[in-house]
């Protein structure tokens, strides 16, 4: 079954500091994975996009990378500013028919609150 | 446009009642989804469409959900018959081609079945 679960839950961390968001999946066969930041009321924003062969990309303070052997991905976020606050999404395209359909699997997401 | 418009912003409906749902994608772009996100849920997936070609409506829970892209360009989501559970946030997202690239999402519409 194709599932992509995301840890922790939620996140609290004090302004400034970093922190790590984990995504595992069990998606085949595997097309790309995806962060995006959703803020609260928003529809969301891509962070990233990685395929197969890429094991990080940056977006600013945003650093992604991807272990497709064991199927995981983490978000780090540096130096946390108030704005980061969101709920942060792992999606994961699976690609079928040569590509020709792809279907996408959603994380539920980590909900981060950065504090003053 | 500068970005996927969707309306209207909030709905509030009376159970039993039809609903139309709006989205307007990125001038260009040829892919359109819709997608929902129930309170404390993650997004569920519900329509495709990707040029002229025939949707992908597998992720559309029922019968009383459907979706239309006329011109290839505006899309309508109908739920008929709403139902409590039929309460969520509905978005809509556009990409330039296909599922492969960036998807820009919408504001989403609210909906509330009372």
């Amino acid at each position: 079954k194709n599932q992509v679960e995301q840890s922790p839950q939620s996140l609290i961390i004090l302004e400034g500091k970093n922190c790590t968001l984990q995504c595992n999946y069990t998606v085949s066969p595997f097309s790309n994975l995806r962060w995006y930041k959703q803020d609260t009321g928003r529809g969301p924003v891509s962070l990233t996009i990685m395929t197969f062969s890429e094991n990080t990309k940056s977006n600013g303070r945003y650093t992604a990378t991807l272990d497709a052997d064991t199927k995981q991905s983490s978000l780090h976020i540096t130096a946390s500013q108030l704005s980061d606050s969101a709920s942060y999404i792992c999606v994961v395209s699976a690609s079928f028919r040569g590509g020709a359909t792809n279907k996408l699997i959603f994380g539920t997401g980590t909900l981060l609150a950065v504090q003053p | 446009g500068a970005g996927v418009s969707q309306s209207p912003s909030n709905k509030v409906t009376e159970k039993g009642k039809d609903v139309e749902l709006r989205c307007d994608p990125i001038s260009g772009h040829t892919a359109l989804y819709w997608y929902r996100q129930s309170l404390g849920q993650g997004l569920e997936f519900l329509i495709y469409f990707q040029g002229n070609s025939a949707p992908d409506k597998s992720g559309l829970p029922s019968d009383r959900f459907s979706a239309e892209r006329t011109g290839g360009s505006v899309s309508t989501l109908t739920i008929q018959r709403t139902q409590q559970e039929d309460s969520a946030v509905y978005l809509c997202a556009s990409s330039l081609v296909a599922v492969q690239e960036t998807q820009y999402f919408g504001p989403g519409t609210r909906l509330l079945v009372l």
